[in-house]
């Protein structure tokens, strides 16, 4: 069975500051997909960044961009130039495929806070 | 973007009665649906997974008849907690997917009295 273990309960850096979360994963699948989600005060669940397995260039959505190690089954999330709103819970999940009923597997999540 | 809708946000209700938690996809036809339950300062626990026109397929310790859950169409799934007790209180998410990655709900939170 996959694993998803986030290391970092709590995070708090200051505003415009760079922060990097951490995620592992455990696996014997060779194709797969990678997420962070982001989950605010309102507990509405957001896809901040998604990663396929077999693309070796690490995915960029604007301020945020992940370092994808494959071989160390490793996938951390750079959030640059942080804002306030960037404040939440952030999950990372693991699946298996797009297609059908394969399952997110979710870490244990981060919360991060930004202070002014 | 696709968007999932689910209904109520928030609901109230006494001890003993059976709620109904609605998850509608708006803009794509959802093959599977998924119903999560979190625990405050937790992560998301998967109860269950559905196919439209088939059965839902319960993880382990999750109680289906607890728990029932109708996939009748391609855009609605629904979750009913019958006869909910006080420990049935918690935060419940539904997501949904078709060939594209998971799209979640405003999640519904559920208070049993």
């Amino acid at each position: 069975a996959q694993t998803v273990t986030q290391s970092q309960p709590e995070m708090s850096v200051q505003e415009a500051e760079t922060v990097t979360l951490s995620c592992t994963y455990d696996t014997s699948e060779s194709n797969y997909y990678l997420f962070w989600y982001k989950q605010p005060p309102s507990r509405q669940m957001i896809l901040v960044i998604r990663q396929e397995a077999y693309k070796q260039q690490n995915a960029t959505e604007n301020r945020f961009s992940v370092n994808f190690q494959k071989a160390a089954k490793s996938f951390s999330l750079k959030i640059s130039d942080s804002q306030l709103g960037d404040t939440a819970m952030y999950f990372c999940a693991f699946m298996k495929g797009i297609q059908g009923a394969q399952k997110l597997v979710f870490g244990q999540g981060t919360r991060l806070t930004i202070n002014p | 973007g696709a968007v999932v809708s689910q209904h109520p946000s928030w609901v109230i209700c006494k001890s003993g009665t059976s709620v109904k938690i609605e998850c509608r996809s708006l803009d794509f036809q959802a093959t599977t649906m998924f119903w999560y339950r979190q625990f405050p300062k937790q992560s998301l626990m998967l109860m269950a997974t559905s196919n439209e026109g088939s059965k839902a397929t319960y993880e382990q310790g999750v109680e289906k008849d607890k728990f029932l859950i109708n996939h009748a169409s391609l855009t609605l799934s629904t979750l009913t907690v019958t006869s909910a007790h006080p420990e049935d209180s918690s935060f419940y998410i539904c997501s949904a997917r078709s060939n594209q990655p998971q799209h979640f709900g405003d999640g519904t939170r559920l208070s049993i009295l």
